[in-house]
């Protein structure tokens, strides 16, 4: 069975561009996380998703960031305008209800802004 | 605030010793503690949970202590072998909701 599968993995753009970053979850799992990974601040969640609805985004840094789920198979997190401290690797996972809490993590997408 | 601390920001340990990483909390709520493991270049993956009614869990090499009332967990590899080196999470939830809060990692350096 596929994993989740996140894209691009590496993606170099200016300040000010957009940047969206694409996240197919795991099929069957109800529960869909994005989280940022940098030196300073580790693993920060910064919004989950169940059944498709946001559950808590209080982790999203700013208005600049906005994250959407059209049905199961599909999330998007969207930066614009993007700016240098955004650069980290944005991780994926998905869950099952009955898991007991086991994420399952996609490979990241890399963000360097310059 | 970090609700999930891990202090040691890096770990060296001998082939064939223990190692020993270390994860502090703050939040009493919590109640099922988790530890993953990431290679680089890759997403972490899933090693160890507890659930705070315990306090050892046990897997092959890997175990998991809780101190409730430190608010302390510690995970404990033996022996640790070349493939263990990696940066290892610490995370927490508190059962209300699926949210799962992540420690800042240890990375762990198993030395020839």
């Amino acid at each position: 069975d596929a994993g989740v599968i996140q894209s691009p993995r590496h993606e170099v753009t200016e300040m000010g561009q957009e940047v969206t970053l694409r996240c197919k979850p795991i099929s069957g799992h109800n529960s869909l996380f994005w989280y940022r990974q940098t030196m300073m601040r580790g693993l920060e969640l910064l919004i989950y998703f169940n059944n498709n609805v946001p559950i808590d985004d209080s982790g999203m840094p700013e208005d600049r960031f906005s994250a959407k789920m059209p049905n199961a198979s599909f999330s998007t997190l969207k930066i614009q305008p993007s700016e240098p401290r955004d650069s980290a690797v944005y991780f994926c996972a998905s869950s099952r209800r009955d898991s007991g809490g086991e994420l399952f993590f996609g490979e990241g997408s890399r963000l360097t802004v310059l | 605030d970090q609700q999930v601390k891990q202090n040691s920001p890096s770990l060296s340990v001998q082939e064939g010793r223990i190692s020993i990483l270390n994860c502090d909390y703050t939040n009493s709520m919590f109640d099922y503690f988790l530890w993953y493991k990431k290679y680089p270049a890759e997403g972490p993956t899933f090693l160890i949970s507890i659930s705070s009614i315990k306090d050892k869990n046990e897997d092959g090499r890997f175990t998991v202590f809780l101190n409730k009332s430190a608010k302390h967990l510690s995970l404990h590899i033996v022996p640790s072998q070349p493939g263990d080196s990696a940066v290892y999470f610490c995370a927490a939830s508190d059962g209300r909701d699926d949210k799962i809060i992540f420690g800042k990692g240890t990375r762990l350096h198993i030395l020839p």
